[in-house]
């Protein structure tokens, strides 16, 4: 079965820093693409970045261009995005998720809550 | 305010069938396809119709997607009780962006 294992999530100031880390198993996860999306508790979906299976395309929304970074370690089946300059907005459930457009698996993660706070 | 247009709510009676439209533009659903999520009370989303109408294994056939020019729909015949949740449509966008509907939400009266 895939399972996608989010962590790093937790409490951070404004304008700080944060990695979340998503572990994958039961799929080839080099040969994937790979996204994190975003919910705040209560609110709908909103789609945050994204890889492709080999990390040399990434996309970001505008909403995080210049702030986050997307990567992946196909040796460890590990995606990751670093958070900097986060904002009070950025606080949300974030999944990381299989490919969810064309051709989707569609597989999700558990979520990690992100808060930033003061 | 999203970029993929969906109604807040829709709601239905055990054993009815009901329709959840998702409407977009040819950035979006006009050139690419669309996918389905369902989120039930408390869980991750899963994934119900992929390539407009394709369903992953283990997905009951009372679910099904279709598509036309820039807009989508997602129909639930023979509706239960378990099927109350959220319904969100999704495209890959033109601009390099993933987008998402705002959502429906399901009342299974």
């Amino acid at each position: 079965d895939v399972q996608l294992l989010e962590s790093g999530g937790g409490l951070v100031q404004p304008g700080g820093s944060l990695r979340l880390s998503c572990a994958a198993s039961g799929f080839t996860f080099s040969s994937d693409a790979m996204n994190w999306v975003r919910q705040v508790p209560g609110k709908g979906l909103e789609w945050v970045s994204g890889i492709s299976d080999n990390g040399a395309g990434t996309y970001y929304a505008d909403s995080v261009k210049g702030r986050f970074t997307i990567s992946r370690d196909n040796s460890k089946n590990t995606l990751y995005v670093q958070m900097n300059s986060l904002k009070d907005e950025d606080t949300a459930i974030y999944y990381c998720a299989t490919k969810l457009f064309e051709e989707a698996s569609g597989h999700w993660g558990q979520g990690t809550l992100v808060t930033v706070s003061s | 305010q999203s970029v993929l247009t969906q109604a807040p709510s829709a709601s239905g009676t055990p054993g009815q069938r009901v329709t959840i439209s998702c409407s977009g533009s040819n950035s979006n659903i006009g050139s690419h396809t669309v996918s389905w999520y369902q989120q039930l009370p408390g869980t991750a989303p899963k994934l119900l119709v992929y390539n407009n109408n394709q369903r992953p294994s283990g997905v009951p056939d009372r679910f099904s997607g279709s598509k036309s020019g820039t807009s989508a729909s997602l129909a639930i015949s023979g509706l239960q009780s378990e099927d109350e949740a959220d319904y969100y449509c999704a495209a890959w966008d033109d601009s390099l962006n993933g987008v998402f509907g705002g959502g429906t939400r399901l009342t299974v009266l």
